[in-house]
Order: structure tokens, then C-alpha cells, then sequence
């Protein structure tokens, strides 16, 4: 799986729109970028993925670059819930019936809204 | 549908002893991945199983081992405990199906503390 580089920290002012940028410059063609969260001692949640268009759901949007070496992850009103460290993972998404699920955490971006 | 059921949440072993940890996947999930969480190493995949068969296998000693049963259920067992060992951890799963959407979805994790 390609390396991911994200900064270690950010803040973000409540109602504002928060955008958490992951670098991935060794992406390789056939791999998918995924955003995961980590709200304090709970497990992991997914948020989003995506292989090179943008893409958007009910909890986030990515913004993937069109030569696909960084993407920028969107929260568009953040609240206090959406304080926690957000991991972004470059991987290939599963191709087969059988397996092969790792995913390779980072350091990931520790997010703190601002009341 | 229920989420990812681990158990137990909590639990405090001495050195040398052994621990088994459970893990329940989401109903119809075949992929069961356990991952180790510690605050200098961060989040790391230790295994993963499918079709009661291991798929992959992190860095770590062959302390750590795990099974999947027939309903997918999962238990992972860490023999001959360690300090080092005191961690939180989780367990993944995935519908891991050819066409499916790729995400994992994790368990709020076992806390386990090694005096």
C-alpha cells in the first residue's frame, strides 16, 4: 500500500468547513484513497473513499487531485462530534471472495473544532 | 443491524499469563481483521481471517494468534503476556465480497492492561 503523509494537527472553528489534506505521491493506479476517524478510545469509522473522482456522502466529501497524489478530505459544518484523528489510507479495495482487508494505519491528523 | 460486538471491554492480566478476546462481526460479514493500538506504535493489523482460514499476518510474535469460526466469529489469544502487550484492541469486519464497498467497520476494542 502507498505511503500517506498528513499533517499532525489542526484546528477548525465550529460551523466552518474543515479540510484535511492527505499526500499519497506514490499512489499507484489501481488503489483507492479511504478516510477513516478515531473519535478518543473508540474504534475507527469509515468516512469515504475514492479512486480519482470526487466524491461526496452524508458525513464528507474527498477531493482527490486529477494527477491523484494528494486528496483533500471536506467536513462541510463541523461540530464538536467531529473532533477526533482522521486517518487517511491509500489501498487496493478487495478484488477477490477471499479477503485480504489490511489496512495500514498512519499517524493521521489529530482534529480539534473550536466551540 | 448490530455492529461489531467485542468482548470483554475491559480486562487486567498479570505477566505470563495468557487472554483470549472475542469478537462478533457484523451479521453476513465473512472478513474478521484484529488490529493493536498502543500510544507509541499506534494503530497496527496483526491479522485477519476469512472463511476460518488466516488471510494475512502483521509483524508480531507467535504469541499472538487467532481462529474464525463457522458463523464468522473470531477470537484472537496472546500467550505469555507482556508489559508491552497492554493495549487496546480491535476488532474489523468486512463483507470482503468481489463488487462490495469496501469498508471496514470496527469494534469499540478491548482495553487490556498488563500489570
Amino acid at each position: 500500500d502507498a505511503k500517506t503523509t498528513q499533517p499532525p494537527s489542526m484546528d477548525c472553528a465550529e460551523g466552518r468547513a474543515a479540510n484535511l489534506p492527505c499526500n499519497h505521491s506514490t499512489i499507484s493506479g489501481n488503489e483507492y484513497v479511504y478516510w477513516y476517524r478515531q473519535i478518543h478510545s473508540q474504534g475507527p469509522q469509515y468516512i469515504i473513499h475514492g479512486l480519482k473522482n470526487n466524491e461526496t456522502n452524508e458525513m464528507a466529501s474527498l477531493i482527490i487531485t486529477e494527477d491523484r497524489k494528494s486528496s483533500t478530505l471536506i467536513l462541510p459544518h463541523a461540530t464538536l462530534r467531529d473532533t477526533a484523528v482522521y486517518y487517511c489510507i491509500v489501498r487496493v479495495p478487495t478484488r477477490s471472495n477471499f479477503g485480504n482487508e489490511k489496512l495500514t494505519f498512519g499517524t493521521g491528523t489529530r482534529l480539534t473544532i473550536i466551540p | 443491524k448490530a455492529g461489531v460486538t467485542q468482548t470483554p471491554r475491559y480486562l487486567i492480566k498479570t505477566r505470563g499469563q495468557q487472554v483470549t478476546l472475542s469478537c462478533s462481526p457484523i451479521s453476513g460479514h465473512r472478513s474478521v481483521s484484529w488490529y493493536q493500538q498502543t500510544p507509541g506504535q499506534g494503530l497496527q493489523f496483526l491479522f485477519e481471517y476469512f472463511s476460518e482460514t488466516q488471510r494475512n499476518k502483521g509483524n508480531f510474535p507467535g504469541r499472538f494468534s487467532g481462529r474464525q469460526f463457522s458463523n464468522s466469529r473470531s477470537e484472537m489469544n496472546v500467550s505469555t503476556l507482556e508489559l508491552g502487550d497492554s493495549a487496546l484492541y480491535l476488532c474489523a469486519s468486512s463483507l470482503a465480497k468481489k463488487g462490495s464497498s469496501y469498508e471496514q467497520y470496527f469494534g469499540p476494542g478491548t482495553r487490556l492492561t498488563v500489570t
